[in-house]
């Protein structure tokens, strides 16, 4: 079964600075992987996913992942994080080859942005 | 365009009754999911149809949970004598991957909230 692992349950971060959200998975194939933000009280929005090819992807907002088979992880970066940035993040995997039925998410992690 | 919406945005009930939970996926999009988000939990999928398929039941938790797709649009997700632990936000998605867009756009969520 496919599963996904967020370790960071909340960080904290100072306006600015750089950011990397953890996030593995296991799957028996080829995933599709995602990140989405939800700020409070609003769905899901999608920042980024990987198909195939390019293991760095960009995403909206400044944000970009790297896919690494190795290590079956999909971290999500960003250099510079700004006060809007506060939100909750979670990475999902989806079956390669359809990529829209259902998704496995992970547990999420919340960000804090301190002045 | 319009996204996915859904209705009521909040709900209270009291333990025992039925709800019933709307969701008006984006126009043309084939494919919609429900997801279920429990305080501190990652978005647990419950169901998902795909046109005219026969729908994906293996998250619902319970026989106490349907759903139903309408004219390949509207859906209504029932949950009859509702538990405390019913108490969740329950996100809707659609996608459309008859159109070669393999990601899903959710809505804002009805959060229910069984006394």
């Amino acid at each position: 079964a496919q599963s996904v692992t967020q370790p960071d349950i909340h960080i904290t971060v100072s306006e600015g600075a750089s950011l990397e959200l953890r996030c593995n998975y296991s799957y028996g194939a080829t995933p599709y992987l995602f990140w989405y933000v939800q700020s409070p009280g609003q769905g899901l929005q999608l920042l980024l996913k990987y198909f195939s090819g390019d293991t760095l992807v960009q995403g909206i907002k400044g944000f970009e992942a790297e896919f690494k088979r190795s290590q079956s992880s999909f971290n999500l970066r960003k250099p510079s994080v700004h006060w809007s940035d506060a939100a909750e993040y979670f990475c999902a995997v989806g079956p390669w080859g359809f990529g829209n039925e259902k998704l496995t998410f992970g547990t999420g992690t919340r960000l804090t942005i301190i002045p | 365009g319009a996204g996915v919406s859904q209705s009521p945005s909040n709900k209270v009930t009291e333990k025992g009754k039925d709800v019933e939970l709307r969701c008006d996926p984006i126009s043309g999009h084939t494919a919609l999911y429900w997801y279920r988000q429990s305080l501190g939990q990652g978005l647990e999928f419950l169901i998902y149809f795909q046109g005219n398929s026969a729908p994906d039941k293996s998250g619902l938790p319970s026989d106490r949970f349907s759903a139903e797709r309408t004219g390949g649009s509207v859906s209504t997700l029932t949950i009859q004598r509702t538990q405390q632990e019913d108490s969740a936000v329950y996100l809707c998605a659609s996608s459309a991957p008859l159109a070669g867009v393999y990601e899903q756009y959710f809505g804002p969520g009805t959060r229910l909230t069984v006394t």
